[in-house]
């Protein structure tokens, strides 16, 4: 079956513009995950969905980053006014039900560049 | 923040040799699990161990955990050229939903 896909796959923007990445995981899984790989930072756990539970949101840097995931299925996480150091590549991650022992499936992956 | 220390940061064998990575965390945990990603993108699950296991076994792949001094090894057997990647260990901490990856270790494989 179909993975973890992800658009766009590439991103260039200006400084201070908004950003929309999104998240289709695979199908069935009820938990997904957002994670951010940058040079400086490495890979950084973002957010946390799980069925219709809360999400933890622990892993967000600021407030101008949100995300949200509609109908338990697509995932769009959304940056506001963009900064330089936002530039990374932004992981989407899925798994069957978000148990501590589930392996997680990741995405290609957005690569997000803010001039 | 990065939990994970790995070591070494970069490793470059010859086909056929052993590769061994080494993986040391901060916290209790609940699992660790073994990452491979090509070309700086999605990273595919390679391994599990609970935190109550030792040793664990798949295909070409041994990982060893060691909870009192809070490390982690994986071992690639036999390596091939195809194994050329980044491996990075995740912890998943007592209590939280969620992967802690250490800094990886881009690992070479010379044909």
């Amino acid at each position: 079956g179909a993975g973890v896909s992800q658009s766009p796959s590439n991103k260039v923007t200006e400084k201070g513009k908004d950003v929309e990445l999104r998240c289709d995981p695979i199908s069935g899984h009820t938990a997904l995950y957002w994670y951010r790989q940058s040079l400086g930072q490495g890979l950084e756990f973002l957010i946390y969905f799980q069925g219709n539970s809360a999400p933890d949101k622990s892993g967000l840097p600021s407030d101008r980053f949100s995300a949200e995931r509609t109908g338990g299925s697509v995932s769009t996480l959304t940056i506001q006014r963009t900064q330089q150091e936002d530039s990374a590549v932004y992981l989407c991650a899925s798994s069957p039900t978000g148990g501590l022992y589930n392996e997680q499936f990741f995405g290609p992956g957005t690569r997000l560049t803010v001039l | 923040s990065q939990q994970g220390e790995e070591d070494p940061q970069a490793l470059s064998i010859q086909e056929g040799e052993n590769a061994t990575m080494n993986c040391s965390y901060k916290t209790s945990i609940n699992n660790l699990q073994w990452y491979r990603q090509n070309s700086g993108r999605g990273l595919v699950h390679l391994i599990l161990i609970r935190s109550n296991e030792r040793e664990k076994h798949s295909g070409r792949l041994r990982v060893t955990l060691d909870t009192s001094k809070k490390s982690s090894s994986l071992l690639i057997t036999a390596s091939r050229a195809a194994d050329t990647a980044s491996y990075f260990c995740a912890t998943v901490p007592w209590g939280a939903q969620k992967l802690v990856f250490g800094q990886g270790t881009r690992l070479t494989i010379n044909p």
